[in-house]
This record gives C-alpha cells, structure tokens and sequence, in this order.
C-alpha cells in the first residue's frame, strides 16, 4: 500500500458506542495529523503528533481520544458521541515536523461517520 | 488576522472550457506559503502545488495553471480545456507563521467544480 489509508472508510454509531477510527501513513512522515470535514465549514484541525508525541490538542471534547503508538500509525478513540459529530475525518502526514512553515500535508480517504 | 477566501462557491462548466478558480487571502507577514489541493467525490485532498511568498512565477503543469499575484493577494488556479474527471471540491490553504505553535494551515472553504459532457 501507498500514501495514507484510513479504515474504516464509512461507520455508523449509536451515542453510546465506542469505536476507533485507524490511520496509517506508509511515507515516512514524522508528523500526523486529523481533521475534522463538516458541510460549509473551513477543514478544522483536531491533533497534531510530532514524532509520536502530541504537540496539538485544538479544544476536542474528551469523547474524542486520538492514540499515535508509533509514527506510521494515528487511531481516533470515539466514545458517546452526538450527531454534530457527523462529518468526515480525515487523517494526514506530513515529511516535516508540524510546525515547519510551509511543510506539505498528504491526506488519507477519510471515515465518513454519522451519528444516530 | 489570517484568511483565505474562495469566493465561487459553485462553478459548472462544460467539458473542454476553461474554467479559473480564484483564491484570495490575507496575511500580515512577508513569509508564507499557499496550497492547492484537490478532493474528488471518494473524500481524499489530494495535493496539487505549494508556493512560496517570494516565488512569483507563475506555475503549469498539465492542464493546470497557477497565477499568484501578490500585489492582490490571490493565487488563482486554472483548468484548461476541463474534463470530467476534473469535477471536485477545490482547497486553497495558507501556511502563515503567525497562525500559531503548529503554523495550522487556513483553509477556505472550497470551490465545487462540475464538469459536465
């Protein structure tokens, strides 16, 4: 496999569940990402890893939980869930450290999940 | 504050048009870089181009074109001769080093381009 992979692609979830969304970037990036894509609002910034270590946490509510065991892979923890929390979370890498100006991000397919 | 507008929200064309997607943003700083990306219906953001504030030459490759001006603030990105498979949502983005600890990326919101036969 190449580039980013994301799985799974699509997940439907009760408020009560818990289940993990899994990235894993096959580029050698040293930085990881994920995002949040809701209609008709700008792409929105969740966490950032730098060399497995979090350097980001953009005011998530807890229910989100990301894990980054290593620098190829990035899960995100979800866990009583609401509907606003429909949307598209994408996951990306970057070659750079997060916080290079100008590093170049490579994005994953997404996991579209929708709250019921 | 740091700001990117995508103004066409939607555009539909024709197969074989040109089609100019604009981008306009605002900065305080001299340094910065600018993105274009690519995100077809399967949901990936594919990326197209980066370029630096100091690198104004404009850019081809392919069908594609990009025109940064800095004296308006835009980096506008054309299709020639457009195609089908070119319909997507269009991302510009913008690499500022005033956009905090992890210089995030400001994003607009897209410009959605239908290519029709």
């Amino acid at each position: 496999e190449t580039g980013v992979t994301q799985t799974p692609r699509h997940l439907v979830m009760g408020m009560t569940n818990k289940k993990s969304l899994k990235c894993e970037q096959h580029l050698g990036h040293n930085a990881m990402y994920w995002y949040k894509q809701s209609a008709k609002k700008p792409l929105e910034l969740m966490f950032v890893y730098n060399f497995k270590e979090q350097t980001e946490n953009n005011s998530v509510p807890s229910r989100f939980s990301p894990e980054c065991p290593n620098s190829s892979h990035l899960f995100l923890h979800l866990h009583t869930l609401q509907p606003e929390d429909s949307a598209l979370y994408l996951c990306a890498s970057s070659q750079d450290p997060a916080g290079e100006l100008g590093e170049t991000q490579y994005f994953g397919p997404g996991t579209r999940l929708l709250v019921l | 504050a740091q700001k990117v507008t995508q103004a066409q929200t939607e555009i539909s064309v024709v197969e074989k048009e040109d089609v100019t997607l604009d981008c306009v943003y605002e900065t305080r700083d001299t340094t910065y870089y600018l993105f274009w990306y690519k995100q077809p219906p399967s949901g990936e953001l594919v990326f197209l181009i980066r370029r630096n504030s100091f690198d104004e030459q404009n850019e081809i490759s392919g069908r594609y074109s990009w025109n940064f001006q800095k004296s308006t603030s835009s980096f506008n990105f054309t299709i020639t001769a457009s195609q089908v498979v070119d319909s997507a949502v269009y991302f510009c983005a913008l690499s500022d080093p005033n956009a905090g600890n992890n210089r995030k990326l400001i994003w607009g919101l897209g410009t959605s381009l239908a290519v029709n036969p």
